[in-house]
């Protein structure tokens, strides 16, 4: 079982440019969580997939959308990116309402210049 | 608003040691406290977890105190190792009614175990 795989594994960007990242939950999981950890700080819950629906959302702008499709992976889409925007992208995935079994991937570092 | 706090940021524990990393939160309908350990490039691992209806959880050389009167929890390494050597976050959550939920993540710790 290959766990959570996330990819790119590090992307350079510059101001106002689009990115899309791209998260495969593990093996049986049916729900995709995204988090945004900056450099030194803790992750922070950006969305929720689940049956291809955003089920909850922390709070972050709506430059900040996703999408879960029906193998279960899913997109971070982020636009008109900012400097602040720099920072790991972390995808956890789970069976929904499990998270005391959630596993997250090693995340995408993400650098806009 | 930070849900949940963290401290300290950072902690330097001789190896056979016992290091030590509080957190406090606010929400008391949180119902589920884990902790995750984070090494340079990884993303986080759940390393052990309590609910408050216990006050202590162990396993192995791990235990999380849990004091729900105060809003706060702890995790305590015995016999720290360099291996152990990584950045520890608290979380906490809670489910709404269709299931989803969301983890808060404490600011972390850095520990680092001097062989």
């Amino acid at each position: 079982d290959a766990g959570v795989t996330q990819s790119p594994t590090h992307l350079i960007k510059t101001r106002g440019q689009q990115v899309t990242l791209r998260c495969s939950p593990k093996s049986g999981h049916d729900t995709v969580s995204w988090y945004q950890q900056a450099l030194g700080q803790g992750p922070q819950f950006i969305f929720q997939y689940y049956e291809e629906e955003e089920r909850q959302r922390g709070n972050f702008p709506d430059r900040f959308s996703g999408h879960q499709y029906p193998n279960y992976s899913s997109e971070l889409n982020v636009n008109a990116l900012l400097l602040g925007d720099s920072a790991l992208y972390l995808c956890a995935s789970s069976l929904m309402g499990r998270v005391d079994e959630q596993f997250f991937g090693p995340g995408t570092r993400l650098t806009v210049l | 608003q930070q849900q949940v706090k963290q401290s300290p940021q950072s902690l330097i524990v001789q190896k056979g040691g016992i290091s030590i990393i509080n957190c406090a939160y606010e929400n008391t309908a949180f119902d589920y406290f884990p902790w995750y350990q984070q090494f340079p490039g990884k993303g986080p691992a759940l390393l052990i977890a309590i609910r408050p209806d216990v006050s202590e959880k162990k396993e192995g050389r791990f235990t999380i105190s849990f004091n729900k009167s105060a809003k706060q929890f702890s995790l305590h390494i015995m016999d720290s190792q360099p291996g152990d050597s990584a950045t520890y976050f608290c979380a906490a959550t809670l489910g709404d009614q269709t299931g989803a939920n969301n983890l808060f993540f404490g600011t972390g710790t850095r520990l680092t175990v001097i062989p």
